[in-house]
């Protein structure tokens, strides 16, 4: 099993539309979660970060964490065809040590 | 504001070859990641520093080893490059646990 599990897609949503991207992580004990968006050839970028139970709103994207069932995903309402991209969700694993671990990744394809 | 920045962006080797990557973090920053990334996969964690000591260790291949300077730029190192080791690498730094990465360095060996 891997530690950071997603869905590789392709995930297609119409413009508009509201996006579901889902992770799920292995690690019990592990504190720190987040999501990065990824274009191809380019490098990861950060859109959200979250640490405690429940939702995290940031503009059109929406973090939500549920520890108890080691599950994190992130909502993008509106979806505009610039979100099609690659969405990373990646776990800092518990212990205090500092290895940011990624899961696969998510194709998100936002057609007009 | 002042981003993690990585050179070269483009470098090629031939197989057998030594190569070395360099990041510079954002300022402030106190940890330095390493990660692998092949044609369509994801980044893989090779090595991390903090405070210009080694703190985690991944995927690294004993041919790979990395230090953090006084500075806290910090070097890949690769040698007996082998074709398989082509692929993106991308240096991430964080102050607190939200990492930022670099451009990347895109490594073609031949």
């Amino acid at each position: 099993q891997k530690e950071v599990e997603q869905n590789s897609g392709p995930l297609s949503v119409p413009e508009g539309a509201i996006a579901s991207l889902n992770c799920t992580y292995s690690d019990r004990g592990s504190q720190s979660f987040f999501w990065y968006r990824q274009y191809s050839g380019k490098s990861p970028e950060l859109i959200m970060s979250i640490y405690s139970n429940g939702d995290k709103e940031d503009g059109r994207f929406t973090a939500q964490l549920n520890k108890a069932s080691q599950y994190v995903s992130l909502l993008i309402r509106d979806s505009q065809p610039s979100d099609s991209a690659t969405y990373l969700c990646a776990v800092n694993l518990f212990g205090g040590y500092n290895k940011l671990i990624f899961g696969a990744g998510t194709r998100l394809a936002v057609h007009p | 504001a002042a981003g993690v920045i990585q050179s070269p962006r483009h470098l090629i080797k031939e197989k057998r070859e030594t190569a070395t990557l360099k990041c510079y973090p954002i300022p402030r920053h106190d940890t330095v990641y390493w990660y692998q990334q092949g044609p369509g996969q994801d980044p893989q964690f090779l090595i991390s520093f903090y405070e210009k000591m080694q703190s985690d260790k991944g995927s690294i291949p004993d041919r790979f080893s990395a230090q953090q300077f006084s500075d806290y730029h910090s070097e890949l190192n690769m040698s007996s490059l082998e074709l398989g080791d082509s692929a993106l690498y991308f240096c991430a730094s964080s102050s607190d646990s939200e990492a930022f990465f670099g451009q990347g360095t895109r490594l073609t060996v031949v």
